[in-house]
C-alpha cells in the first residue's frame, strides 16, 4: 500500500494564473499518475510521470499547459498553467505499487474564476 | 477508442437490499478489471480486481464481481447492503498491453437507513 498526500487540498484561482499541485508518497514508487476529475465525469488520465524521464501525456493534454516534475521517487508536481474556468476540476495523483494496483491521493479541488 | 460504461449513475437502496452495479467495457483483447470506491470525504480506494483465473472475484466488505468475457462485463454485487456502503463506485479497465487505467463515470450509491 501507499499513503499519498496532496497540497493544496483546494484553491480558488483567477483566470490566467498558474497553480502548482504537490504530491508526496510515503514510499518510493516508480510510476506516478496525474488525473483530472471534472464534475459528473470519470477520472481522466493527464500524464504518467516516471522518475528520471519526461512525463508521458495523454491525448488532449500538453506539457505547456500541464508541466510535471518528478525529481525523485517519492514526489511529483503538476502545474496548471494559464488557467481558465474550464480547468476547474479535482486533480488527483496516484501511484502504482503493484501491477494494476493504484493508490490515490485525496485530490486538489481547483476553482478558476 | 477503449471505453468503460457504467449504466447506473445514481442508485438508491434500502439497507439489506441486494446490489448489482453494471459495468461494460469495449476492448476485445486481454484486460485487467477493477472496481474502486470513494466513501464520502475519503480517498479513492481499490475494492477488488480481476487479472485472470476464477471470473468470480471477491473483494473487501462483502463485495464481489463477476467477469463475463462474452458480455464484456464486470458487474459488482453485494447480497445485502449497509448504510456504510453509501459511496461512489468506479469501474475501471486496464488493457494488458498498457499501463494506464480507464475509468467509468462512476455510480453514486445511496443507502437509506
Amino acid at each position: 500500500s501507499a499513503v499519498i498526500s496532496q497540497k493544496p487540498s483546494r484553491d480558488i484561482c483567477q483566470r490566467g494564473t498558474s497553480l502548482t499541485i504537490q504530491c508526496q508518497v510515503d514510499s518510493q514508487v516508480t510510476m506516478m499518475f496525474w488525473y483530472r476529475q471534472q464534475p459528473g465525469q470519470s477520472l481522466t488520465l493527464i500524464a504518467t510521470a516516471n522518475q528520471g524521464s519526461e512525463a508521458t501525456y495523454e491525448s488532449g493534454f500538453v506539457i505547456d499547459k500541464f508541466p510535471i516534475s518528478r525529481p525523485n521517487l517519492t514526489f511529483s508536481t503538476l502545474t496548471v498553467s494559464n488557467m481558465s474556468p474550464e480547468d476547474s476540476s479535482i486533480y488527483l495523483c496516484s501511484v502504482e505499487t503493484a501491477p494494476g494496483e493504484q493508490y490515490f491521493g485525496p485530490g486538489t479541488r481547483l476553482t478558476v474564476t | 477508442a477503449q471505453s468503460v460504461s457504467q449504466h447506473n449513475h445514481h442508485v438508491i437502496l434500502s439497507e439489506a437490499a441486494s446490489l448489482e452495479l453494471g459495468c461494460n467495457y469495449s476492448y476485445g483483447g486481454t484486460v485487467n478489471l477493477f472496481w474502486y470506491v470513494q466513501y464520502p470525504g475519503q480517498h479513492l480506494q481499490l475494492l477488488l480486481k480481476y487479472f485472470s483465473g476464477d471470473p468470480l472475484v471477491k473483494g473487501i466488505k462483502g463485495f464481489e464481481a463477476e467477469f463475463i468475457k462474452s458480455k464484456f462485463s464486470f458487474n459488482l454485487r453485494k447480497p445485502s447492503v449497509q448504510w456504510s456502503d453509501t459511496a461512489e463506485y468506479f469501474c475501471a479497465v486496464r488493457l494488458n498491453r498498457d499501463d494506464k487505467i480507464i475509468f467509468g463515470k462512476g455510480t453514486r450509491l445511496h443507502i437509506l437507513p
